[in-house]
């Protein structure tokens, strides 16, 4: 069975600092492995994705992640943190159960931004 | 903006009521699914429907009843709720059997009183 751990609950930075957030996955074949954002009250946004090919991936609003098989990791970065980013981060990993896609998550992790 | 939208956005049912979540996507994608967002757990899958067929089923309490007329709605029928049952639901898309991302809706925030 596919799993995923986010060993961070919270993290706070200062506006401005570099990010990671921490991801490691468990899953038996090639996975894909997602990025979600939500903000309070809203839904989950797709940050970025890695299906194949190049191992750094770029996303959306400046944030990368770098799918490392060998650490089965999938950290999100972002080198420069803007207030706005304040929000809970979730990642996924999918699979494909013969129809659909279907998204394992980990936990979250909230993050703060301090001004 | 989202493709993906559900009502109601708020609901306080009792325990013996019946409801429905709706959710309706605008994006031609044929796979649609049924989130469950509880505090401090996980996102858990509930149901996934492609092409308007059930192909997953994860445990799900029957008081909980999903139904989807075609592949732009998808409902899930709400009967003899539990207090625990109180949570966020997502509702999702993609667009069909590949490794595609998966859009959400804003979610139906449950409580259950």
């Amino acid at each position: 069975a596919q799993s995923v751990t986010q060993p961070d609950i919270h993290i706070t930075v200062s506006e401005g600092a570099s990010l990671e957030l921490r991801c490691n996955y468990s899953y038996g074949a090639t996975p894909y492995l997602f990025w979600y954002v939500q903000s309070p009250g809203q839904g989950l946004q797709l940050l970025l994705k890695y299906f194949s090919g190049d191992t750094l991936v770029q996303g959306i609003k400046g944030f990368e992640a770098e799918f490392k098989r060998s650490q089965s990791s999938f950290n999100l970065r972002k080198p420069s943190v803007h207030w706005s980013d304040a929000a809970e981060y979730f990642c996924a990993v999918g699979a494909l159960p013969g129809g659909g896609n279907k998204l394992t998550f980990g936990t979250g992790t909230q993050l703060k931004v301090e001004l | 903006e989202t493709g993906v939208t559900q009502t109601p956005r708020h609901l306080v049912m009792g325990m013996t009521n019946k409801k429905s979540l709706k959710c309706e996507q605008h994006l031609g994608h044929n796979a649609m699914y049924w989130y469950k967002q509880s505090a401090k757990k996980p996102l858990e899958l509930m149901f996934v429907y492609s092409l308007e067929e059930r192909v997953e089923n994860n445990s799900v309490p029957s008081r909980f009843s999903p139904e989807c007329p075609n592949s732009s709605h998808l409902f899930l029928h709400l009967h003899t709720l539990q207090p625990e049952d109180s949570a966020l639901y997502l509702c999702a898309s993609t667009r069909g059997t590949g490794a595609t991302e998966a859009f959400f809706g804003q979610g139906t925030r449950l409580t259950v009183v």
